[in-house]
């Protein structure tokens, strides 16, 4: 089974400082990976995705993640946080092959952004 | 980009009644639709999965006639808490995915649910 594990339940960075969120995943096969962040009142939204093409993604609001299959991880990472960054952010991977798999989300990680 | 819209975005109600969340995919049209629950400080849960024009798909453990979903038309989806309790106190969020051969799935804003 496809399962995926957000490693910090809270991160607490400075505003222009680097951020790192960490998940790792678990899949029997070559997984699609996602990052999704949750702003309060708002729809979740995609921040980037693997999908078995390059391993480094560069997804929006200057983010991006590296597929390490070796280390079975998908950190989330921005060299300069803002604080319109802070968020929650889950890492989800698909449960199918390809296209026809449901979300499984992480636990969430929630990112404080200190001025 | 695609939006997806939920209604209402709060409710409250009292127990025994049952509760209506609507699910609108504004500028697409969407095959498949799905329902999540999410626990405080946990993490989405998913319940069912409904495609236009057929019967949803229940997740194990979701209770089909304590939840009813219908997914009349490519843009419409709606979720029926039927007889609330409080514990189906939650947040309730709609997701949209264009076709089958998208991965990518378009999340509504939630709906928080509160039955006293």
């Amino acid at each position: 089974a496809q399962s995926v594990t957000q490693l910090d339940s809270h991160v607490s960075v400075s505003e222009g400082t680097p951020v790192l969120l960490r998940c790792n995943y678990s899949s029997s096969y070559s997984p699609s990976l996602f990052w999704y962040v949750q702003h309060p009142n708002k729809g979740l939204q995609l921040l980037l995705k693997y999908t078995s093409a390059a391993t480094l993604v560069k997804g929006i609001n200057g983010f991006e993640a590296e597929f390490k299959k070796s280390e079975t991880s998908f950190h989330l990472t921005k060299p300069s946080a803002h604080m319109s960054d802070a968020a929650e952010y889950f890492c989800v991977v698909s449960d199918g092959a390809g296209s026809q798999g449901n979300l499984i989300f992480g636990k969430g990680t929630k990112l404080s952004v200190k001025p | 980009g695609a939006v997806v819209s939920q209604h209402p975005s709060r409710v409250i109600c009292k127990s025994g009644t049952s509760v209506k969340i609507e699910c609108r995919s504004l500028d697409f049209q969407a095959t498949t639709m799905f329902w999540y629950r999410q626990f405080p400080k946990q993490s989405l849960m998913l319940m069912a999965t409904s495609n236009e024009g057929s019967k949803a798909t229940y997740e194990q453990g979701v209770e089909k006639d304590k939840f009813l979903i219908n997914h009349a038309s490519l843009t419409l989806s709606t979720l029926t808490v039927t007889s609330a309790h409080p514990e189906d106190s939650s947040f309730y969020i709609c997701s949209a995915r264009v076709t089958r051969n998208q991965e990518t799935q378009y999340f509504g804003p939630g709906t928080r649910l509160l039955v006293l």
